[in-house]
Parts: C-alpha cells; structure tokens; sequence
C-alpha cells in the first residue's frame, strides 16, 4: 500500500507570496493532519481534517488555512508568507479522527523557504 | 508547562545496550501515547501506540505507559548505529490535538 504523499517536496517563495501545498493520504485514510516543523518550535499541529470538515485547528493565524477533498486529498494554503513560515510542512494520515486514538503516519513533508 | 515533555539529549548508548527514553506529560494529554523515530532530514516513522497503562513489546522496542505518574517510557533492545535519530513522544490531547514533545536525540556509538 503506497505511503502518505506530499507535493511539492521543495519549494522556495519570497515574502509575501502565497503558497499551495498538497497531501494524498494513504489509501483509506480519511483523516488528514498538517504540523509546521522548525528547529526552534518543534513539530506543531496546524490543523486535521476528517470528511472534508475540519475538526481542529492549532494556534496560528489566519494566514494558514486548509481543505479537503471527497477524496481525502488534502491541501493547506499559507497567505502573505513571511520569513518565520520557512518550515517543514508534514502531512500525516489515520483510518479515523484523532480523538479516538488513531495512529497517524507522516508523508515525507513539503520544505519551505521564504526569501 | 508544555503538554508533553522530554529530554532532549543527546543520549550516548554503546552499541547492544538498552536505550532507556522517557517522555511526562501535563493533564492536558491523557487518552494516547505513541512513540516515533525521525532521521534527520526525514520525516517523522510512527514505532510504536500505546493506550492503556503497562508495558507493550515489539521487536526490540517496548513501550510503558504510566498514567498515574503521568509518563512514558520506550526502551530499545540491543541498541544498533542504525537506531541513532531523534525520537519524539506524542500524547492526543482531549481536543483530540496530537502534541509532539521535542524530541529525544539518541546516538549509539559502535
């Protein structure tokens, strides 16, 4: 069975951009999750979605936003990009929401540098 | 006080030892536990879940969950060069968020 995948893998963008990054869990996952990673703060939830709702949302500013689609695909969007969004972005997937517990498993993450 | 924590090391281990990591948590994080093992410059490979208190073994990882004083623990049998990587704890939190730990770096030396 294929692995959580993520394009792109490597993106460079200059401030004020925006960007689109993409998520195709694994098959059968419904739930879709996005965590921010940087030396400083660690890996950081940044929202899941589950049935094309979302279900929780991490503590960052509007600027990051998501969707999911009907089939599970999922894609996050960061506005107005600035200098402290250089970050690995990680997908993850579960069978199920996380509130009951699933396990998740991560793609191989979207690295982002803004310029 | 962060929902899950960690030492973040490095913790030296010869090679065939038994690495010992723990991870706490706050009462903020308490339905379940999971343990995973991130290369560097690799993303994140879940090892082991863990939900109910005691021990669970696989391979040469066992995994303890203590929730009456709030820790977990993961050991790694006859530690092997290919274990060095950093090794996060993660809790879900009543929101049903996934808190990350900062991570443990191990480094078994030959």
């Amino acid at each position: 069975k294929a692995g959580v995948t993520q394009t792109p893998r490597y993106l460079i963008k200059t401030r004020g951009q925006q960007v689109t990054l993409s998520c195709s869990p694994i098959s059968g996952h419904r739930s879709v999750s996005w965590y921010q990673q940087t030396p400083g703060q660690g890996l950081q939830f940044l929202f899941e979605y589950f049935s094309e709702t979302q279900r929780n949302k991490g503590n960052f500013p509007g600027r990051f936003s998501g969707r999911q689609f009907s089939n599970s695909r999922s894609e996050m969007n960061v506005s107005t990009l600035e200098l402290g969004d250089s970050a690995l972005y990680l997908c993850a997937s579960s069978l199920g929401p996380l509130d009951n517990g699933r396990e998740q498993y991560f793609g191989p993450g979207t690295r982002l540098t803004v310029t | 006080q962060k929902e899950v924590e960690q030492n973040s090391g490095p913790l030296s281990v010869p090679e065939g030892a038994i690495a010992s990591l723990n991870c706490t948590y706050s009462d903020r994080v308490s339905q379940s536990f999971f343990w995973y093992r991130q290369y560097s410059g690799k993303s994140p490979e879940l090892i082991m879940s863990i939900y109910s208190n005691g021990d669970k073994e696989d391979g040469r990882f066992t995994a303890q969950l203590n929730k009456a004083s709030q820790y977990v623990s993961l050991l790694i049998r006859d530690s092997q060069p290919s274990d060095s990587a950093t090794y996060l704890c993660a809790a879900t939190d009543s929101w049903g968020k996934l808190q990350f730990g900062a991570g443990t770096q191990v480094v078994v030396t030959p």
